[in-house]
């Protein structure tokens, strides 16, 4: 029973560089939905999506690009790194039907 | 958007202590979460709240929703060292999905043995 699995764990990009998060989730969850977590400032969301093509802006989506092209998946995109993208990223999904957001373990991303 | 400010910003008490810590918000929810986060993981869902008023209970943790449903407590029996991490309450944006979440800052919990 893996839940919301996210890849990697840990990450350090330079300045400019790209890469994608990855997250997975087995529960055939509609909604998916990605955070960032910075100290003091809780998580704020970035990009959500309510089903496989439909996505959305959240909080902060600046620097950041999503696509859903199916239930389980929903990779995060950074185009070009800026170290104030260094930060903790959690992915999460959920439905109508169950109570809550089910959340990954989380990537940690340093941007140098 | 919507805020949810959080009190308070962190806790220092010994083992066997009760705590109590809320949550408040600019506007009307309708749904309370709150969830606990312990280090180097995702958050998990402790309790959730649905209607003014409300108070639920799951083991020593128990929740309220605030009549004016704006604000929301939690508060945890008997602390134990493993009731360390940081305990966030949320709320869904923009009706009940629960896929946009918006989040307090966190409280954290530090239980001295």
């Amino acid at each position: 029973n893996a839940g919301v699995t996210q890849t990697p764990k840990f990450q350090v990009l330079k300045t400019g560089q790209s890469m994608t998060l990855q997250c997975a989730q087995d529960m055939n969850h509609e909604y998916m939905s990605w955070y960032r977590q910075d100290p003091g400032m809780g998580l704020r969301l970035i990009h959500y999506s309510v089903g496989a093509g439909i996505t959305d802006q959240g909080e902060v989506p600046n620097g950041y690009n999503v696509s859903r092209s199916t239930t389980e998946d929903f990779p995060l995109r950074l185009l070009s790194a800026a170290p104030s993208q260094t930060s903790v990223y959690f992915c999460a999904s959920s439905s109508p039907v169950v109570v809550g957001a089910f959340f990954g373990q989380g990537t940690r991303l340093t941007v140098v | 958007g919507q805020q949810l400010n959080q009190s308070p910003q962190s806790m220092f008490i010994q083992e066997g202590e009760d705590v109590s810590m809320n949550c408040t918000s600019s506007s009307i929810f309708n749904t309370w979460l709150w969830y606990k986060q312990d280090p180097g993981e995702g958050p998990v869902l402790l309790i959730a709240l649905y209607k003014a008023g409300e108070l639920t209970s799951n083991g020593r943790l128990t929740a309220q929703f605030g009549i004016t449903r704006k604000d929301s407590f939690l508060n945890i029996s008997a602390s134990i060292p493993s009731d360390v991490g940081i305990y966030f309450c949320a709320g869904p944006s923009g009706g009940t999905s629960y896929g946009k979440l918006t989040f307090g800052q966190g409280t954290i919990l530090t239980v001295h043995p």
